[in-house]
């Protein structure tokens, strides 16, 4: 138990659909983060909440929309998606700059789009 | 810019056997991380480096971080076919909060 918290943990949607993904922390941390990890690629940052202001955008296309409505949890919204945006979508966390690097991840959303 | 590389890429092991696997970098790490991600879950954080030198334990897992700063180290004793998976070392962006990840060393354990 990470004490990360994702769901759904697989996801299917038509290039049309609107889905959001969530996250819900329960580790007190300060800081969360979004990434998509497709086959055979490191592992790619999309966005970084620090006390719920995002602080990183890494050039993520705006079909992917994420929202940090308080410090435990965040959401990924999705819309008009490409096949090429099927993935494991992982959320992680931390204390954040003043407490420590270690980020704790959820297991993920598989995502397919079809 | 800074970037990880992990090697071996990939190792296929007899259970019982040590594993050795490393992670380089061209720059200097304040900390190094080592992660163990499963087939279909997220990474777990298997054991952190804070300082030049140090070397640290987490049951059959032992990390060092080199002296130079520049790459860290992770054994494995007595592998188990339960320590398969993908190793990933990771280090802070410096003065951020982002990580930056290895490419990952696969590891397969035969029984």
């Amino acid at each position: 138990e990470t004490g990360v918290t994702q769901t759904p943990r697989h996801l299917v949607m038509g290039m049309t659909n609107k889905k959001s993904l969530k996250c819900e922390q329960h580790l007190g941390h300060n800081a969360m983060y979004w990434y998509k990890q497709s086959a055979k690629k490191p592992l790619e940052l999309m966005f970084v909440y620090s006390l719920e202001e995002r602080v990183e955008n890494n050039s993520v296309p705006s079909r992917f929309s994420p929202e940090c409505p308080n410090s435990s949890h965040l959401f990924l919204h999705l819309h008009t998606l490409q096949p090429e945006d099927s993935a494991l979508y992982l959320c992680a966390s931390s204390l954040g700059l003043a407490g420590g690097y270690e980020q704790y991840f959820g297991p993920g959303t598989r995502l397919t789009v079809t | 810019g800074q970037q990880l590389n992990q090697s071996p890429q990939s190792m296929f092991i007899q259970e019982g056997e040590d594993v050795s696997m490393n992670c380089t970098s061209s720059s200097i790490f304040n900390t190094w991380l080592w992660y163990k991600q499963e087939p279909g879950e997220g990474p777990v954080l298997l054991i952190a480096l804070y300082k030049a030198g140090e070397l640290t334990s987490n049951g059959r897992l032992t990390a060092q971080f080199g002296i130079t700063r520049k790459d860290s180290f992770l054994n494995i004793s007595a592998s188990i076919p339960s320590d398969v998976g993908i190793y990933f070392c990771a280090g802070p962006l410096y003065n951020t909060d982002k990580l930056i990840f290895g490419t990952g060393t696969r590891l397969q354990v035969f029984p």
